[in-house]
């Protein structure tokens, strides 16, 4: 079984669409991220929800909105693409928020904007 | 802000020797430190956490060793094996377990 798994796992499409990516993990664990990692492989946090409450929001475009209908799922919203959306987004789960909690990733979104 | 730099993006090295990998931060004090490694086309995943109180941990055939004087942990692969390839990534805590990640170090080791 996979634990943190995303869908889809490619994404074209044209700038100015609308699109979702889909997150879900099987670990019980009550805390989810986004990630981005651009082209130069550098990895960076955009989200994290636990217990469906936003606790952390870095300074993203408000076009990036993260929706959790549970704790078992986050889901990543962007409005509007634009060609600097292009990039690998990960999402992550662990267990709380404690400073000593290992975050398990999924396999990545690759999104490509036209 | 914060910086962590990664001592090299690349390391070649033999089968058998030992990995040295370098992570350096700047104008931060973390509780903690960790080490994922990333394949190509697939997530990062957890190897080892070190705590700011601990100088050095080991699993297998991995050891970490956190210098917060110095502001550097040192990764160390012994007996590095060809499937050892990966990139490998520091990450620090920023709270809440919010981890700010390393640009990684891409290793190969050759046969």
């Amino acid at each position: 079984d996979t634990a943190v798994s995303q869908t889809p796992k490619y994404l074209v499409t044209q700038m100015g669409n609308d699109k979702s990516i889909k997150c879900e993990q099987n670990l019980g664990h009550d805390t989810m991220y986004w990630y981005k990692q651009d082209s130069k492989k550098f990895l960076k946090i955009m989200f994290s929800y636990n217990n469906k409450e936003l606790i952390i929001n870095e300074t993203v475009p408000n076009r990036f909105s993260p929706k959790s209908p549970d704790k078992a799922h986050l889901n990543l919203h962007i409005n509007s693409l634009e060609l600097g959306d292009s990039a690998v987004y990960f999402c992550a789960s662990s267990f709380g928020t404690g400073y000593d909690q290992p975050q398990h990733f999924g396999d990545g979104t690759r999104l490509s904007i036209l | 802000s914060q910086k962590i730099e990664q001592n090299s993006e690349a390391l070649n090295i033999q089968e058998g020797k030992t990995a040295t990998l370098t992570c350096n931060y700047t104008n931060y004090s973390p509780a903690y430190l960790q080490w994922y490694r990333q394949d190509p086309g697939r997530g990062p995943v957890f190897l080892l956490l070190i705590r700011e109180n601990e100088k050095e941990k080991r699993k297998e055939r991995l050891k970490v060793t956190f210098d917060t004087t110095l502001k550097q942990s040192l990764f160390h692969i012994t007996a590095s094996q060809p499937a050892d390839s990966a990139t490998y990534l520091c990450a620090l805590d920023g709270g809440a377990n919010n981890l700010f990640f390393g640009t990684g170090t891409r290793l190969t080791v050759i046969p």
